[in-house]
C-alpha cells in the first residue's frame, strides 16, 4: 500500500511570507503529526490530529498552525516566515488508536526561508 | 530539558560485527520505545520497537533490549552491514487510556558507520 506522502518536497520562501505543507497518512491511519528537523534542535514535534482535531501540540509559536480533512489528509502552515524555520518538516501517519502504533514518515518537506 | 538522550554522536564498526546503540530516558510515562533510521534529506524508515511490558524484541538482525529500572534501551544490529550505515534515532511515547498518540519525543540520534 502506498506510503505517507508529503507535498512538495523543496520550497523556497522569502521572511515574512507563508507557506502551506501537505501530507496525505497512509490509508487507514487516522492520526497525523509534523515534525521540524534541524541541525541544532533535531526532531521536535510540532501538533498531532487525529479525526480533524489537535490532540497533542509541541512548544512552538502560534504561527505554526494545522488542520486536518475528513479523509485524514493534513496540511501545516506557517505564517510570517523567519530564517529559523528552514527545516525539513516531518509528517507522520499513525493509526492513532490502540496500544503499540508505530508511526510511520513521509519523505519530508525541505523549506529554505530567504 | 532533553527526555530522550543518545549520548553517542557516532559510532564505527567493522563489518560483520555488532553494532550497539544506546538510549537513556528521564520521563517515567514513556511506556513505548521506537528505533528509526534515516538518511540525509529523507524521513525517518521505522526499524523496530518495544513495549515497556517487555524488555527484548528481535527482528532479524535487529534486537532492542529494554532495561526500565535504568530507564535505557539499546538498539543491537547483528551482523553489521555497510547499507546500516546511517543516522539512527531512538523515540519514546507516552499512552494514555490504552491509546498511543502520535506524539514521539526523539533522541539527538547517533551517526552509525560500517566499513567494509
Amino acid at each position: 500500500k502506498a506510503g505517507v506522502t508529503q507535498t512538495p518536497r523543496y520550497l523556497i520562501k522569502t521572511r515574512g511570507q507563508q507557506v502551506t505543507l501537505s501530507c496525505s497518512p497512509i490509508s487507514g491511519h487516522r492520526s497525523v503529526s509534523w515534525y521540524q528537523q534541524t541541525p541544532g534542535q533535531g526532531l521536535q514535534f510540532l501538533f498531532e490530529y487525529f479525526s480533524e482535531t489537535q490532540r497533542n501540540k509541541g512548544n512552538f509559536p502560534g504561527r505554526f498552525s494545522g488542520r486536518q480533512f475528513s479523509n485524514s489528509r493534513s496540511e501545516m502552515n506557517v505564517s510570517t516566515l523567519e530564517l529559523g524555520d528552514s527545516a525539513l518538516y516531518l509528517c507522520a501517519s499513525s493509526l492513532g488508536w490502540g496500544f503499540n502504533t508505530e508511526a510511520f514518515f513521509g519523505q519530508g518537506t525541505r523549506l529554505t526561508v530567504v | 530539558d532533553q527526555q530522550v538522550k543518545q549520548n553517542s554522536p557516532s559510532l564505527s564498526v567493522q563489518e560483520g560485527r555488532i553494532s550497539i546503540l544506546n538510549c537513556d530516558y528521564t520521563n517515567s510515562m514513556f511506556d513505548y520505545f521506537l528505533w528509526y533510521k534515516k538518511y540525509p534529506a529523507e524521513g525517518p524508515t521505522f526499524l523496530i520497537s518495544i513495549s515497556s511490558i517487555k524488555d527484548k524484541n528481535e527482528d532479524g538482525r535487529f534486537t532492542v533490549f529494554l532495561n526500565k529500572s535504568a530507564k535505557h534501551l539499546s538498539l543491537h544490529i547483528v551482523p553489521s552491514q555497510p547499507g546500516d550505515s546511517a543516522v539512527y534515532f531512538c523515540a519514546a511515547s507516552a499512552s494514555a487510556g490504552g491509546t498511543s498518540y502520535g506524539k514521539l519525543t526523539f533522541g539527538q540520534g547517533t551517526i552509525l558507520t560500517v566499513h567494509p
